[in-house]
């Protein structure tokens, strides 16, 4: 009964390193999202995938990679990390049927 | 292009007392309205969804209403307890499109 699972929770970067964030769904889902979450802001969508081997860019896509890796798998890139990245990210799969939404418990990342 | 506004931005109510929060959309031409619950350091709780052919659903102290007419949805809780507290979030999806919508959330602060 996992759902979305996002890796790691929290991550401490300098300006200029780059990292990945992990995100896996059990829900056979074809949907898949990457969100960030930044006060006043809301939630922003980043970059999204319908399909298995099909990305599209969302409102807020630059500086940012992804990788639809599989069906169950989507991974962000941030090549060169920068302050105004700290944020928290979330992953989320979508029920196609239905559109429902479901979200993983989200990745702190604080860019110093 | 959709637009989705929570109003208030923050509310807060003594316990037991039965509240209306409320979310509106621009475009009526939607698939689903999703009502979400996020509490602090969380991610996203799925509450209720409510498809367009729908005109509420119900779970629980919990009832979400859908009127695409007017472009807009509210979410009834009754009889409310601190353990209520926490943001909650609307997101609409437009037919033919694989991304919601969301709105900027109400925070709701149950006292007792």
């Amino acid at each position: 009964n996992a759902g979305v699972t996002q890796t790691p929770k929290f991550q401490v970067l300098k300006t200029g390193q780059s990292m990945t964030l992990q995100c896996a769904q059990d829900m056979n889902h074809n949907s898949m999202y990457w969100y960030r979450q930044d006060p006043g802001m809301g939630l922003r969508l980043i970059y999204y995938s319908a399909s298995e081997g099909t990305t599209d860019k969302g409102e807020v896509p630059n500086g940012y990679n992804v990788s639809r890796l599989n069906k169950r798998e989507f991974s962000l890139r941030l090549e060169s990390a920068a302050p105004s990245q700290t944020s928290v990210y979330f992953c989320a799969s979508m029920k196609e049927n239905t559109g429902e939404l479901f979200f993983g418990e989200g990745s702190r990342l604080t860019v110093l | 292009k959709q637009e989705v506004t929570q109003i208030p931005a923050a509310l807060s109510v003594p316990e037991g007392e039965n509240l209306v929060l409320n979310c509106s959309f621009t475009d009526s031409a939607i698939y689903n309205l999703q009502w979400f619950r996020q509490d602090p350091g969380k991610g996203l709780t799925s509450l209720l969804l409510i498809q367009s052919s729908q005109r509420e659903q119900t779970s629980g102290r919990l009832n979400a209403s859908l009127d695409k007419s007017s472009g807009r949805s509210t979410l009834y809780i009754a009889a409310s307890q601190p353990g209520d507290s926490a943001t909650y979030l609307c997101a609409a999806l437009r037919v033919g499109s694989e991304k919601l919508v969301f709105g900027k959330g109400t925070k709701l602060t149950v006292n007792p």
